[in-house]
Protein backbone atom coordinates (compact mmCIF):
# COMPACT_ATOMS: atom_id res chain seq x y z
CA UNK A 1 0.00 0.00 0.00
CA UNK A 2 1.55 3.29 -1.23
CA UNK A 3 2.38 5.80 1.70
CA UNK A 4 4.52 6.37 4.43
CA UNK A 5 5.75 4.37 6.95
CA UNK A 6 7.38 5.35 10.13
CA UNK A 7 9.21 3.91 12.69
CA UNK A 8 9.18 2.77 15.70
CA UNK A 9 5.12 3.64 16.49
CA UNK A 10 6.53 4.74 20.25
CA UNK A 11 9.18 4.81 22.23
CA UNK A 12 10.58 5.55 25.87
CA UNK A 13 13.92 6.85 25.82
CA UNK A 14 16.42 8.15 28.46
CA UNK A 15 17.57 11.99 27.98
CA UNK A 16 20.78 12.04 26.85
CA UNK A 17 20.58 9.20 24.35
CA UNK A 18 20.52 9.46 20.97
CA UNK A 19 17.51 8.48 18.68
CA UNK A 20 16.77 8.47 14.91
CA UNK A 21 12.98 8.30 13.92
CA UNK A 22 12.72 6.68 10.65
CA UNK A 23 10.21 7.73 7.69
CA UNK A 24 10.19 6.15 4.17
CA UNK A 25 7.69 6.96 1.23
CA UNK A 26 7.26 5.35 -1.69
CA UNK A 27 5.22 7.69 -3.31
CA UNK A 28 7.94 9.67 -4.89
CA UNK A 29 6.89 12.96 -3.63
CA UNK A 30 10.02 15.27 -3.51
CA UNK A 31 9.28 17.18 -0.41
CA UNK A 32 9.29 15.99 2.99
CA UNK A 33 8.83 17.07 6.24
CA UNK A 34 8.77 16.21 10.21
CA UNK A 35 6.56 17.76 12.75
CA UNK A 36 5.86 17.73 16.56
CA UNK A 37 2.87 17.94 17.47
CA UNK A 38 2.35 19.04 21.36
CA UNK A 39 -0.90 20.18 23.42
CA UNK A 40 -2.45 23.34 23.09
CA UNK A 41 0.41 24.06 20.85
CA UNK A 42 -0.40 22.12 17.30
CA UNK A 43 1.89 21.14 14.49
CA UNK A 44 5.37 22.18 14.52
CA UNK A 45 8.06 22.29 11.61
CA UNK A 46 10.87 21.05 12.61
CA UNK A 47 13.00 20.29 9.63
CA UNK A 48 11.96 19.78 5.95
CA UNK A 49 13.60 18.96 2.77
CA UNK A 50 12.53 20.21 -0.82
CA UNK A 51 14.11 17.24 -2.77
CA UNK A 52 16.47 14.73 -2.15
CA UNK A 53 20.15 16.26 -1.35
CA UNK A 54 18.00 19.54 0.60
CA UNK A 55 17.27 20.34 3.71
CA UNK A 56 15.77 23.46 5.67
CA UNK A 57 15.38 24.32 9.58
CA UNK A 58 11.54 24.38 10.26
CA UNK A 59 10.35 26.42 13.60
CA UNK A 60 11.68 24.14 16.41
CA UNK A 61 15.25 22.43 14.54
CA UNK A 62 16.96 22.55 17.30
CA UNK A 63 17.86 19.31 18.98
CA UNK A 64 17.28 17.91 16.04
CA UNK A 65 18.83 17.13 12.24
CA UNK A 66 17.88 15.46 9.44
CA UNK A 67 19.08 13.94 6.03
CA UNK A 68 17.76 13.36 2.36
CA UNK A 69 20.64 10.97 0.81
CA UNK A 70 17.46 9.53 -1.48
CA UNK A 71 13.62 10.95 -2.51
CA UNK A 72 12.49 8.18 -0.03
CA UNK A 73 14.04 8.42 3.49
CA UNK A 74 13.77 11.15 5.56
CA UNK A 75 15.25 10.07 9.30
CA UNK A 76 15.08 12.70 12.42
CA UNK A 77 18.31 12.28 14.61
CA UNK A 78 18.01 13.48 18.26
CA UNK A 79 21.51 14.25 19.05
CA UNK A 80 21.02 13.73 23.13
CA UNK A 81 17.04 13.74 24.00
CA UNK A 82 15.98 15.81 26.24
CA UNK A 83 12.27 15.31 28.41
CA UNK A 84 11.19 18.42 25.85
CA UNK A 85 11.28 16.26 23.15
CA UNK A 86 8.73 14.16 24.44
CA UNK A 87 5.90 14.59 22.02
CA UNK A 88 4.38 12.89 19.06
CA UNK A 89 6.54 13.20 15.86
CA UNK A 90 4.71 13.40 12.51
CA UNK A 91 6.51 12.67 9.10
CA UNK A 92 5.05 13.97 5.78
CA UNK A 93 5.15 14.42 2.15
CA UNK A 94 3.91 16.14 -0.23
CA UNK A 95 4.64 16.19 -4.07
CA UNK A 96 6.33 19.84 -3.84
CA UNK A 97 6.86 22.25 -1.23
CA UNK A 98 3.43 23.59 -0.18
CA UNK A 99 0.72 21.28 -1.64
CA UNK A 100 -1.09 19.49 0.59
CA UNK A 101 0.61 17.03 3.14
CA UNK A 102 0.36 13.01 3.10
CA UNK A 103 1.17 12.10 7.35
CA UNK A 104 2.97 8.87 8.51
CA UNK A 105 1.11 7.47 11.39
CA UNK A 106 3.38 9.15 14.05
CA UNK A 107 6.13 8.38 16.45
CA UNK A 108 5.43 8.75 20.09
CA UNK A 109 8.62 10.11 21.64
CA UNK A 110 8.72 10.20 25.64
CA UNK A 111 11.69 11.48 27.19
CA UNK A 112 12.36 10.56 30.48
CA UNK B 1 -0.79 37.46 17.70
CA UNK B 2 -0.69 33.59 16.35
CA UNK B 3 -0.27 33.25 12.30
CA UNK B 4 -3.77 30.83 12.72
CA UNK B 5 -5.79 30.80 15.59
CA UNK B 6 -8.68 28.37 15.90
CA UNK B 7 -11.72 28.19 18.76
CA UNK B 8 -10.25 25.05 20.45
CA UNK B 9 -13.41 24.34 21.48
CA UNK B 10 -14.85 21.15 22.47
CA UNK B 11 -17.72 21.79 20.18
CA UNK B 12 -20.04 19.33 20.92
CA UNK B 13 -23.12 18.67 19.36
CA UNK B 14 -26.10 16.58 19.06
CA UNK B 15 -26.43 14.23 15.86
CA UNK B 16 -28.06 15.68 12.55
CA UNK B 17 -27.04 19.57 13.54
CA UNK B 18 -25.20 22.01 11.82
CA UNK B 19 -22.04 23.40 13.30
CA UNK B 20 -19.22 25.51 11.99
CA UNK B 21 -15.92 26.71 12.47
CA UNK B 22 -13.69 29.70 12.19
CA UNK B 23 -10.35 29.86 11.79
CA UNK B 24 -8.38 33.56 11.13
CA UNK B 25 -4.82 34.38 9.76
CA UNK B 26 -2.51 37.02 10.47
CA UNK B 27 -1.02 37.16 6.84
CA UNK B 28 -3.34 38.73 4.72
CA UNK B 29 -1.24 37.62 1.73
CA UNK B 30 -1.69 33.91 2.47
CA UNK B 31 -2.26 32.10 -0.90
CA UNK B 32 -4.11 28.65 0.17
CA UNK B 33 -6.12 27.12 2.75
CA UNK B 34 -6.45 23.66 3.67
CA UNK B 35 -8.89 21.88 6.37
CA UNK B 36 -7.55 18.69 8.21
CA UNK B 37 -8.78 16.22 9.94
CA UNK B 38 -7.56 14.21 13.14
CA UNK B 39 -8.85 11.64 14.58
CA UNK B 40 -7.61 11.00 18.13
CA UNK B 41 -4.08 9.28 18.60
CA UNK B 42 -4.07 9.34 14.47
CA UNK B 43 -2.25 11.16 11.97
CA UNK B 44 -3.88 14.81 9.80
CA UNK B 45 -5.43 13.89 6.87
CA UNK B 46 -6.80 16.57 4.55
CA UNK B 47 -10.47 16.75 4.56
CA UNK B 48 -10.17 19.60 1.44
CA UNK B 49 -8.82 22.54 0.20
CA UNK B 50 -10.46 25.81 0.01
CA UNK B 51 -11.42 27.67 -2.68
CA UNK B 52 -11.88 31.87 -3.00
CA UNK B 53 -15.17 31.26 -4.43
CA UNK B 54 -15.86 28.61 -1.75
CA UNK B 55 -16.63 24.75 -2.79
CA UNK B 56 -18.58 21.60 -1.40
CA UNK B 57 -17.95 18.42 -0.96
CA UNK B 58 -21.13 16.61 0.08
CA UNK B 59 -22.18 17.61 3.76
CA UNK B 60 -19.19 19.59 4.27
CA UNK B 61 -18.40 23.25 2.99
CA UNK B 62 -15.79 25.53 3.06
CA UNK B 63 -14.97 29.48 2.91
CA UNK B 64 -12.99 31.91 2.59
CA UNK B 65 -13.12 35.71 3.64
CA UNK B 66 -9.90 37.67 2.18
CA UNK B 67 -11.29 41.05 3.55
CA UNK B 68 -11.73 39.87 7.48
CA UNK B 69 -8.69 37.24 7.39
CA UNK B 70 -10.43 33.45 7.64
CA UNK B 71 -11.98 30.76 6.86
CA UNK B 72 -14.79 28.67 7.51
CA UNK B 73 -15.67 25.06 7.45
CA UNK B 74 -19.47 24.04 7.60
CA UNK B 75 -20.72 20.47 8.28
CA UNK B 76 -24.37 19.67 8.16
CA UNK B 77 -25.99 16.88 8.94
CA UNK B 78 -23.26 15.60 11.53
CA UNK B 79 -22.62 12.27 12.07
CA UNK B 80 -21.03 9.95 15.01
CA UNK B 81 -18.40 9.50 12.53
CA UNK B 82 -17.56 13.33 12.50
CA UNK B 83 -16.23 13.57 15.89
CA UNK B 84 -12.64 14.57 15.34
CA UNK B 85 -10.17 17.46 15.74
CA UNK B 86 -10.64 19.94 12.46
CA UNK B 87 -6.76 21.27 12.25
CA UNK B 88 -7.12 24.85 9.38
CA UNK B 89 -3.85 25.18 7.63
CA UNK B 90 -2.79 28.21 5.97
CA UNK B 91 0.08 28.83 2.89
CA UNK B 92 2.10 31.94 2.82
CA UNK B 93 3.67 33.67 -0.57
CA UNK B 94 7.27 33.13 0.39
CA UNK B 95 8.24 30.10 -1.84
CA UNK B 96 11.09 27.75 -1.58
CA UNK B 97 10.26 27.36 1.96
CA UNK B 98 8.03 24.71 4.18
CA UNK B 99 7.67 27.50 6.52
CA UNK B 100 5.02 28.87 4.21
CA UNK B 101 2.37 26.18 5.88
CA UNK B 102 1.29 27.03 9.08
CA UNK B 103 -1.03 24.92 11.18
CA UNK B 104 -3.77 25.86 13.52
CA UNK B 105 -4.13 24.34 17.00
CA UNK B 106 -7.38 22.60 15.77
CA UNK B 107 -10.90 22.84 16.83
CA UNK B 108 -12.27 19.16 19.07
CA UNK B 109 -15.38 18.30 17.46
CA UNK B 110 -17.65 15.37 19.57
CA UNK B 111 -20.88 14.40 17.66
CA UNK B 112 -23.51 12.82 20.44
CA UNK B 113 -25.88 10.32 19.81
Amino acid sequence: IAGITQAPTSQILAAGRRMTLRCTQDMRHNAMYWYRQDLGLGLRLIHYSNTAGTTGKGEVPDGYSVSRANTDDFPLTLASAVPSQTSVYFCASSPRIGSPLHFGNGTRLTVT
Amino acid sequence: RKEVEQDPGPFNVPEGATVAFNCTYSNSASQSFFWYRQDCRKEPKLLMSVYSSGNEDGRFTAQLNRASQYISLLIRDSKLSDSATYLCVVKGISSGSARQLTFGSGTQLTVLP
